[in-house]
């Protein structure tokens, strides 16, 4: 298996773009995961799906943020409109079971001038 | 509620000597337990897990932990740290629920 997918691998942008992150998780995982890296406030779980359901979205930071996940290969995180405070590294992580080992991707690492 | 401790932000170590990076966790019920590892520009890489059985596990890169349930602990070791080492560090615990992770360890190697 290829492990998790995340394109694209490096985004510039300038603030009140769209963004649109995207991820393929290992096939067969069930459990989907989006994070967010920084500095300042370490590793943060944004939301993660179960079955392409969204199960617990209560760390994504407002209402510009959404995620979805259309099929069980397939999620996307989009930032709209983005500013200069959501430069991070964004990683995808999947899982067969909730609370077991995750496989990380390589991340998208976000910069928004 | 489930948490994760990292006491050390950041440790510096010479390569050659050993090392032991803490990670204490509060949890309900039996945890599972993780190391993982994430080198400068990389995603986070799976070092070791504790499930269930022998208290001591090993992992991968010569590295190894071991569960003290009576201290809520679960401690990596390296008997001999190598240059390539260096990078940070997240103890991560999970089980029926989703997965929580410490704020990480940076690690270091003098030469």
């Amino acid at each position: 298996d290829a492990g998790v997918i995340q394109s694209p691998r490096h985004e510039v942008t300038e603030m009140g773009q769209e963004v649109t992150l995207r991820c393929k998780p290992i096939s067969g995982h069930d459990y989907l995961f989006w994070y967010r890296q920084t500095m300042m406030r370490g590793l943060e779980l944004l939301i993660y799906f179960n079955n392409n359901v969204p199960i617990d979205d209560s760390g994504m930071p407002e209402d510009r943020f959404s995620a979805k996940m259309p099929n069980a290969s397939f999620s996307t995180l989009k930032i709209q409109p983005s500013e200069p405070r959501d430069s991070a590294v964004y990683f995808c992580a999947s899982s067969l079971v909730v609370g077991n080992e995750q496989f990380f991707g390589p991340g998208t690492r976000l910069t928004v001038l | 509620a489930q948490s994760v401790t990292q006491p050390d932000i950041h440790i510096t170590v010479s390569e050659g000597a050993s090392l032991e990076l803490r990670c204490n966790y509060s949890y309900g019920a039996t945890p599972y337990l993780f190391w993982y590892v994430q080198s400068p520009g990389q995603g986070l890489q799976l070092l070791l897990k504790y499930f269930s059985g022998d208290t001591l596990v090993q992992g991968i890169k010569g590295f190894e932990a071991e569960f003290k349930r009576s201290q809520s602990s679960f401690n990596l070791r390296k008997p001999s740290v190598h240059w390539s080492d260096a990078a940070e560090y997240f103890c991560a615990v999970g089980g029926a629920s989703k997965i929580i992770f410490g704020s990480g360890t940076r690690l270091s190697i003098r030469p």
